[in-house]
């Protein structure tokens, strides 16, 4: 069984940029999450998806970040413009179901160096 | 709101010797609880996992008792080998704001030496 595929690996770009990831979960499942994980921090939720709809983007810093999962599959996750702050690791994770705990799979992350 | 406090790294052994990470948290209600591993240039990974009070969760060798009365969850392994390697993080699951989402410790980095 595949995993959960993420794009590009590695980013290196300039402040003020804009910049996508990409998330492809493991097939069939439901329920899709991007995760920012700062140097010598823990991951950080930044949005849930239930298929295609939000169900928590409490965290996700909607004047510069933004997330789509259009089709119920794969999802991008977007900044602009990006700030120094914005480096980080950001990882997807994909689960079966939503109800109860479902053990959540997680892509290789992205890395993001934001100049 | 939910929270999670682990001991911080690196935290050095010989192979062989005996591992003790603490992870203690705060959170309403009854969480379950997980510790997750990242080896280097790989994803997170499950390591165990508890769900409710006095569950033992156990895997590679890794053991984790669900402590309700300390809330702790604290990782031992009775012999460490250099493949264990890696970063460690404690978690929990609760219900606030959705369901499922998971509240990170900062990570814990083991190093084990021959």
């Amino acid at each position: 069984e595949a995993g959960v595929a993420q794009s590009p690996r590695y980013k290196i770009i300039e402040k003020r940029q804009s910049v996508a990831f990409w998330c492809n979960p493991i097939s069939g499942h439901a329920t899709l999450y991007w995760y920012q994980q700062i140097l010598g921090q823990g991951p950080k939720l930044l949005i849930q998806f239930q298929n295609n709809g939000v169900v928590d983007d409490s965290q996700l810093p909607k004047d510069r970040f933004s997330a789509e999962r259009l089709k119920g599959v794969d999802s991008t996750l977007k900044i602009q413009p990006a700030k120094l702050e914005d480096s980080a690791v950001y990882l997807c994770a994909s689960t079966s179901g939503a109800g109860g705990y479902n053990e959540q799979f997680f892509g290789p992350g992205t890395r993001l160096t934001v100049l | 709101g939910d929270s999670v406090t682990q001991m911080e790294g690196p935290v050095t052994l010989s192979e062989e010797a005996f591992l003790t990470i603490n992870c203690t948290y705060t959170a309403t209600g009854y969480p379950s609880l997980f510790w997750y591993v990242q080896y280097p240039g790989e994803g997170l990974q499950l390591l165990l996992k508890a769900t409710k009070a006095d569950d033992k969760g156990s895997n590679k060798g890794f053991e984790a008792t669900y402590r309700k009365e300390t809330t702790s969850f604290h990782l031992e392994k009775g012999s460490v080998q250099v493949s264990d390697s890696a970063v460690y993080f404690c978690a929990l699951t609760g219900l606030t704001g959705g369901g499922n989402k998971l509240t990170f410790g900062t990570g814990t980095q083991l190093k084990v030496e021959l």
